[in-house]
């Protein structure tokens, strides 16, 4: 069985302030895609990375897949309050299958 | 809206008893899953289907049934309720394309068993 840590479990932080959060695995992925989850709701699909090394960039978040395929970060600029909620990391393994991560619960205070 | 619609939103059940947790697709998309979501523990894949007719065993089938008679719609059956079922369940769909492009997720059925 695969598994993904992610790390920090949690995070609380001010407004404006940078913020990394860690995907972690002993296995290689074929891709790797992260999440984000709103209470009461179902994950969103933020981004998807498949190549080693691949940096994508959505405004103000930055992703990057290990060069191994084994890691990945996701970084936030200037956080804001809409940033709020439960992070997660998915692994690909070369089908629809995903192994999920266990989740940063992030926390933007104003 | 196009999307994954899941019923019910909440439900409480009797040790023992069974029911099914109805997930429904609009967008076309071959690949459907149901995970339970717990406390610490991330998401976990109870079983999956690439098609209609086929479905898959995942990381924690034990009391649970499905079936994939439309491309449309993929029901997840608890067998006989236990509070170990106790969870959030998503139903989530997907293109089956070989890359894979992730997932839409329905907004949940939260099961309570007593």
């Amino acid at each position: 069985t695969q598994l993904l840590e992610q790390s920090p479990q949690f995070l609380s932080i001010q407004e404006g302030e940078n913020l990394t959060v860690y995907c972690n695995s002993s296995s290689v992925f074929s891709s790797l895609q992260w999440y984000r989850q709103e209470p009461g709701e179902g994950p969103v699909l933020l981004v998807t990375v498949v190549t080693g090394g691949e940096v994508k960039k959505l405004k103000r978040l930055t992703f990057q897949f290990g060069d191994a395929r084994k890691d990945s970060s996701l970084h936030i600029t200037a956080a804001q309050p809409g940033d709020t909620g439960l992070y997660l990391c998915a692994g690909g393994d070369g089908n629809e299958k995903l192994t999920f991560g266990t989740g940063t619960r992030l926390t933007i205070i104003p | 809206n196009a999307g994954v619609t899941q019923t019910p939103k909440f439900q409480v059940l009797k040790t023992g008893q069974s029911m099914t947790l109805q997930c429904a697709q609009d967008m076309n998309h071959e690949y459907m899953s149901w995970y339970r979501q717990d406390p610490g523990m991330g998401l976990r894949l109870i079983h999956y289907s690439v098609g209609a007719g086929i479905t898959d065993q995942g990381e924690v089938p034990n009391g649970y049934n499905v079936s994939r008679s439309t491309t449309e719609d993929f029901p997840l059956r608890l067998l006989s309720a236990a509070p170990s079922q106790t969870s959030v369940y998503f139903c989530a769909s997907s293109y089956s394309r070989g890359v894979f492009y992730g997932y839409t997720f329905g907004s949940g059925t939260r099961l309570t068993v007593v």
